[in-house]
């Protein structure tokens, strides 16, 4: 099975700093990784698709990178509605796999 | 708008069983592969189940297998997950969620708000 790792497990960052959080796939997955935003008591919202794919209606400063084993995934400017936790998804054959994620708070 | 609510939840003693329940609304049920994703409180989220459109196609997760079942009703618009022989590690945020693709697994771009299973003696 495909195991997939998050780093940092948490970070705080001021207002309008530039956030990276990263997700490794224990082998290659090609392109076949998403990323999610929960907010504290929320469900889960889908931010990115397929690496780097952006869904509808999400916010230019959120953008994913990579491909392979190592993603990346980058908010560019943080804002304080972006406090949240991260987790990367992949996807494949019948399987779906989550990264622990990667709580975000502000400094 | 795309709706999906989460039924079912309740307090249960370990080793008994539980049926959750999923109704979708604002778009075409039976378009989609649907999944249960878990959550414990204060933990990461944990994927359990996944079902093509059709019913076609079946998966689960390891921890869950033999004992958790995931069906569709795509004249009622409903996925349900039937949970048997109930363990203290099932306690968790129960969540319904759609898939971008019909047949194959993908991305979850909608999500209802959750159904709470504890399971306690």
């Amino acid at each position: 099975d495909i195991q997939m790792t998050q780093s940092p497990s948490s970070l705080s960052a001021s207002v309008g700093d530039r956030v990276t959080i990263t997700c490794q796939a224990s082998q290659d997955i090609a392109n076949y990784l998403n990323w999610y935003q929960q907010k504290q008591g929320k469900a889960p919202k889908l931010l990115i698709y397929d690496a780097f794919n952006s869904e509808t209606g999400v916010p230019s400063r959120f953008s994913g990178s990579g491909s392979g084993t190592d993603f990346t995934f980058t908010i560019s400017s943080l804002q304080p509605e972006d406090i949240a936790t991260y987790y990367c998804q992949h996807y494949d054959n019948l399987r779906v796999t989550f990264g622990p994620g990667t709580k975000v708070d502000l400094k | 708008e795309v709706q999906l609510v989460e039924s079912g939840g309740d307090l249960v003693q370990p080793g008994r069983s539980l049926r959750l329940s999923c109704a979708a609304s604002g778009f075409t049920f039976d378009d989609y592969a649907m999944h249960w994703v878990r959550q414990a409180p204060g933990k990461g989220l944990e994927w359990v189940a996944g079902i093509s459109w059709n019913s076609g196609s079946i998966a689960y997760a390891d921890s869950v297998k033999g004992r958790f079942t995931i069906s569709r009703d795509n004249v009622r618009n409903s996925l349900y997950l039937q949970m048997n022989s109930l363990r203290a590690e099932d306690m968790a945020f129960y969540y319904c969620t759609k898939d971008y693709y019909s047949e194959n697994f993908g991305w979850l771009d909608n999500w209802g708000q959750g159904t709470l299973v504890t399971v306690s003696s």
